[in-house]
């Protein structure tokens, strides 16, 4: 199966930093949805993006789907040390269905 | 609450014996999904389903099986023929049509 390219793999900062991690595909998805995983949890969802141009918020979270609809980004500003964890991108093709494809994540890392 | 439980949260087993692990959601979801996470690794599908009595092979179904005999329950069945079946399981379901993953806090695997 296809597989999103997610970068970077893993981010190591001081609390109060701002973050930013994207992916990008060599298909057009028509859903970008970005998640979260603690250690040893189901990934939690953050935000969904279903329409090119969107930008959405989640608290210190913006993400956005990009024009193109191969790309999105994830921003967290003011990272706290809440924020450790895995970031997951995941898209959806138009003819796909119900399967998502996901990233390979992002491993961040803050330290107080 | 509604949600998604897998159990057991931990699971050990002795190289060449089938294990099951369970799956059941209250959130009256059509679709139901079984992922594959290893260290360091993106989520990879192993099989899913849209309905009762059906369901699909994902990306990475050899050596799994599964069925789906009611609307809640999506049981995983990792058998002897899985070359390397020590991994984190993710359960998940989501309504049709594009509507985001949620996902179990998992179980995990180890066979010795």
């Amino acid at each position: 199966g296809q597989q999103l390219n997610q970068s970077p793999q893993s981010m190591f900062i001081q609390e109060g930093e701002d973050v930013s991690m994207n992916c990008t595909s060599s298909s057009i998805f028509n859903t970008w949805l970005w998640y979260k995983q603690d250690p040893g949890e189901g990934p939690v969802l953050l935000i969904a993006l279903y329409k090119a141009g969107e930008l959405t918020s989640n608290g210190r979270l913006t993400a956005q789907f990009g024009i193109t609809r191969k790309d999105s980004f994830l921003n967290i500003s003011a990272s706290i040390p809440s924020d450790v964890g895995i970031y997951f991108c995941a898209g959806q093709e138009e003819t796909s269905g119900s399967r998502l494809t996901f990233g390979e994540g992002t491993q961040l890392t803050v330290n107080p | 609450d509604g949600g998604i439980t897998q159990s057991p949260k931990y699971l050990f087993r002795k190289e060449g014996q089938n294990v099951t692990l369970s799956c059941e959601q209250n959130l009256n979801h059509d679709a139901m999904y079984w992922y594959r996470q290893d260290p360091g690794q993106g989520l990879r599908l192993i099989y899913y389903s849209q309905i009762v009595n059906d369901f699909q092979k994902g990306d990475i179904a050899e050596g799994y099986s599964v069925s789906r005999e009611k609307k809640e329950s999506f049981p995983l069945t990792v058998t002897s023929a899985q070359k390397n079946p020590t991994a984190f399981y993710l359960c998940a379901s989501s309504r049709l049509g594009g509507s985001p993953l949620h996902f179990g806090n998992g179980t995990r695997l180890t066979v010795t």
